[in-house]
């Protein structure tokens, strides 16, 4: 398995706090990415990274911002949680070597009362 | 945009054959990917077809056509574990090695 760990694995925070949530991976891929996932919407794309201090956009990045200071480390922040970012959330990592396929985290569940 | 489309749910016996369909508009393509998630915890790899045909893997079997934009993984002597979600999803670039992920199938095998 590969070695990604997300932490905290549970988190239930109050409306307009700010809340970060770290992925660490030990396998030194070069990609690394936040999703959250949905009923009915299925994983999607937050904020990825393709090396350190490289980062980019996904499809749901309003209201996330992400830091990769490190190549093992990459953060999530919110800002200032809504109930609309409760959700769970998962951490992935690949290398463009190979099939290139993504490895995920165990996943955060957060849940913004 | 990107459009992956499953269906959401399947039913299936203990012992049977099951295919679960996805197809795909995207606006690149660079490998198709089929994920197993079980409930509460994160997707596992199953397989992975870039070129069109069959790609066999024991009790698994995935297929691609780039063409349609079809993609169908096929599950033979369904076992009671297999209930789970399945997630198609495509990598639509090489660059950015961006995944686009279907909404997933929840699969549930009847004993």
């Amino acid at each position: 398995d590969a070695g990604i760990t997300q932490s905290p694995r549970h988190k239930v925070t109050e409306t307009g706090t700010p809340v970060t949530l770290r992925c660490h991976q030990t396998e030194n891929h070069r990609y690394m990415y936040w999703y959250r996932q949905d009923p009915g919407h299925g994983l999607r794309l937050i904020h990825y990274s393709y090396g350190v201090k490289d980062t980019d956009k996904g499809e749901v990045s309003d209201g996330y911002s992400v830091s990769r200071s490190k190549t093992e480390d990459f953060l999530l922040t919110l800002e200032s949680a809504t109930s609309s970012q409760t959700s769970v959330y998962f951490c992935a990592i690949s290398e463009p070597l190979g099939q290139g396929n993504a490895f995920f985290g165990q996943g955060t569940r957060l849940t913004v009362v | 945009g990107q459009n992956i489309d499953q269906p959401t749910e399947m039913t299936a016996t203990e012992g049977a054959i099951v295919q679960i369909n996805c197809t795909y508009q995207t606006s690149g393509f660079n490998g198709l990917f089929w994920y197993q998630q079980h409930a509460g915890e994160a997707p596992t790899f199953l397989s992975y077809n870039v070129l069109d045909g069959l790609e066999e893997k024991g009790r698994f079997s995935s297929f691609l056509s780039r063409s349609k934009g079809y993609s169908y993984l096929l599950l033979k002597e369904l076992q009671m574990k297999d209930s789970a979600s399945y997630l198609c999803a495509v990598r639509v670039d090489n660059y950015g090695q961006n995944f686009v992920f279907g909404p997933g199938t929840r699969l549930s095998v009847l004993p």
